[in-house]
């Protein structure tokens, strides 16, 4: 099946800061989604980009499906961004999402 | 917010007994989904429904089972909680276009 890999899996700054997430994924995708989970465990979807490039306030999203990658930029990182980002791709007429294991960011005051 | 709602949101049980978790929504969404978390290893789909009694499998769907005799309501029962099956339990709904959303979880632990 589909591999997904995200990077780094944990990351720590200081607020204010701008950070990249990656996400690599091993076969063609159709849907790709990324998920923030917040320290009290609600998972909230921050985008839905098979392709291209979407932003939204200080977040945005880039995926190159011919590459197989995906990038979410946090910018000037907030204390309320902490918690674990997840990517999550689907492939072609399936309705099984594969997730990352995540990346884990602190955002110190 | 899609509607979403757990029960129950924790719960406690010992091995060898059933468990049956509730996913409930109130926005009509034909897609449903149960997944399970664990320290290491992200998200991994259990089961999923695509209508009333239309049900399949996911990447981690033994001994599991699923019921939905209705679109608001989506169920996962353990027959036999057993102490792996600890976990916290996510069920997701699929919104527009092909997003999921998530119910707040429901923690698990089976002693």
């Amino acid at each position: 099946g589909i591999q997904v890999e995200q990077s780094p899996p944990d990351l720590i700054l200081q607020e204010g800061a701008n950070s990249t997430l990656r996400c690599n994924f091993s076969d063609s995708v159709n849907n790709l989604q990324w998920f923030h989970q917040n320290p009290w465990g609600q998972l909230i979807n921050l985008f839905y980009i098979p392709s291209g490039t979407k932003q939204n306030g200080r977040l945005s999203a880039t995926t190159v499906a011919t590459e197989r990658y995906s990038l979410l930029y946090i910018s000037s990182s907030q204390t309320t961004d902490s918690g674990v980002y997840f990517c999550a791709v689907g492939e072609g007429g399936s309705e099984k999402l594969v997730f990352g294991k995540g990346t884990k960011l602190t955002v110190n005051p | 917010d899609a509607g979403i709602t757990q029960s129950p949101r924790h719960k406690v049980t010992e091995t060898g007994t059933p468990v049956t978790l509730r996913c409930h929504q109130t926005e009509n969404h034909r897609y449903m989904y149960w997944y399970r978390q664990d320290p290491g290893h992200g998200l991994r789909l259990i089961h999923y429904s695509y209508g009333v009694k239309d049900t399949d499998k996911g990447e981690v769907s033994d001994g599991y089972s699923v019921s939905r005799s209705k679109t608001e309501d989506f169920l996962l029962t353990l027959e036999s909680a057993t102490s792996s099956q600890t976990s916290v339990y996510f069920c997701a709904i699929r919104g527009g276009p092909d997003t999921q959303y998530f119910g707040p979880g429901t923690r698990l632990t089976v002693l």
